[in-house]
C-alpha cells in the first residue's frame, strides 16, 4: 500500500486566496483525521471523520476552515480566505477500527507545508 | 482529559539504549498508553501501546510502573534514524469511535556517534 497521499506537498499563497489541501486515505481505512502542526502550539487535531461523516470538528479554528469528505478515498481541508497565521503543516493520518481497535494506531501522511504570504 | 509529562530533551550515543520517561500521575483505570514518534519532515508514527503489561514490539519495549503513573520507553540500541521527537499519549479505550490523540510537546532525542 502506498500510505497516506498528501497534496501538495508544498504551497505557497497569497492572503486572502483560497487554499485547498487534499488527502487518500489507506484503502479500508474508515477513520480519517486532519492535523494542524505550528512550533507555537504544536500538532493539534482539527476535525476527524468515520465513514465519510464528521465526528468532531471542535478543533477547527474558525469559519475560514472546512473539511470535506465526499467518499471513502478522498478528502479535502480547505481554507478560505487565508492569512499567514494559518502558515503551517497540515497532515491527513487515517486508521481502522477493525481488527485490534484498542491499538488506535493512526497512519500519517507526509503533510503539506502551507505558507501564506 | 489526563495529561502527561515527558522531559524536552534527551541524549544519546548510538548503540547504547535509551530510556524515554513520561508521567502520567492522573491516568484512569481505562486509559491507554500510546507513544508515537516524528522522524524530521515526517509524520508521526505509530511506536507502541500499553495498558497494565509490559510490552515489547520489533521497535521498543514499554515499561508501565505498577500503579500506572508513569512509563517507559525503551529503545534498546539507539541508532542514527531513532533521533525524533517521542511522544507519549494517554487515550480511552475504543467504544465504537476512534480515540482522539492529544498529542504534547514530546521529549526530543538526539542520538550521536
Amino acid at each position: 500500500d502506498a500510505g497516506v497521499i498528501q497534496s501538495p506537498r508544498h504551497e505557497v499563497t497569497e492572503m486572502g486566496q483560497e487554499v485547498t489541501l487534499r488527502c487518500k486515505p489507506i484503502s479500508g481505512h474508515d477513520y480519517l483525521f486532519w492535523y494542524r502542526q505550528t512550533m507555537m502550539r504544536g500538532l493539534e487535531l482539527l476535525i476527524y471523520f468515520n465513514n465519510n461523516v464528521p465526528i468532531d470538528d471542535s478543533g477547527m479554528p474558525e469559519d475560514r476552515f472546512s473539511a470535506k469528505m465526499p467518499n471513502a478515498s478522498f478528502s479535502t481541508l480547505k481554507i478560505q480566505p487565508s492569512e499567514p497565521r494559518d502558515s503551517a503543516v497540515y497532515f491527513c493520518a487515517s486508521s481502522q477500527t477493525s481488527g485490534g481497535a484498542e491499538k488506535n494506531e493512526q497512519f500519517f501522511g507526509p503533510g503539506t507545508r502551507l505558507t501564506v504570504l | 482529559d489526563a495529561k502527561t509529562t515527558q522531559p524536552n530533551s534527551m541524549e544519546s550515543n548510538e548503540e547504547e539504549p535509551v530510556h524515554l520517561p513520561c508521567n502520567h500521575s492522573t491516568i484512569s483505570g481505562t486509559d491507554y498508553i500510546h507513544w508515537y514518534r516524528q522522524l524530521p519532515s515526517q509524520g508521526p508514527e505509530y511506536v507502541i501501546h500499553g495498558l497494565t503489561s509490559n510490552v515489547n514490539n520489533r521497535m521498543a519495549s514499554l515499561a508501565i510502573a505498577e500503579d500506572r503513573k508513569s512509563s517507559t520507553l525503551i529503545l534498546h540500541r539507539a541508532t542514527l534514524r531513532d533521533a525524533a521527537v517521542y511522544y507519549c499519549i494517554l487515550t480511552l479505550p475504543y467504544t465504537g469511535t476512534a480515540s482522539k490523540l492529544t498529542f504534547g510537546t514530546g521529549t526530543r532525542l538526539q542520538v550521536t556517534l
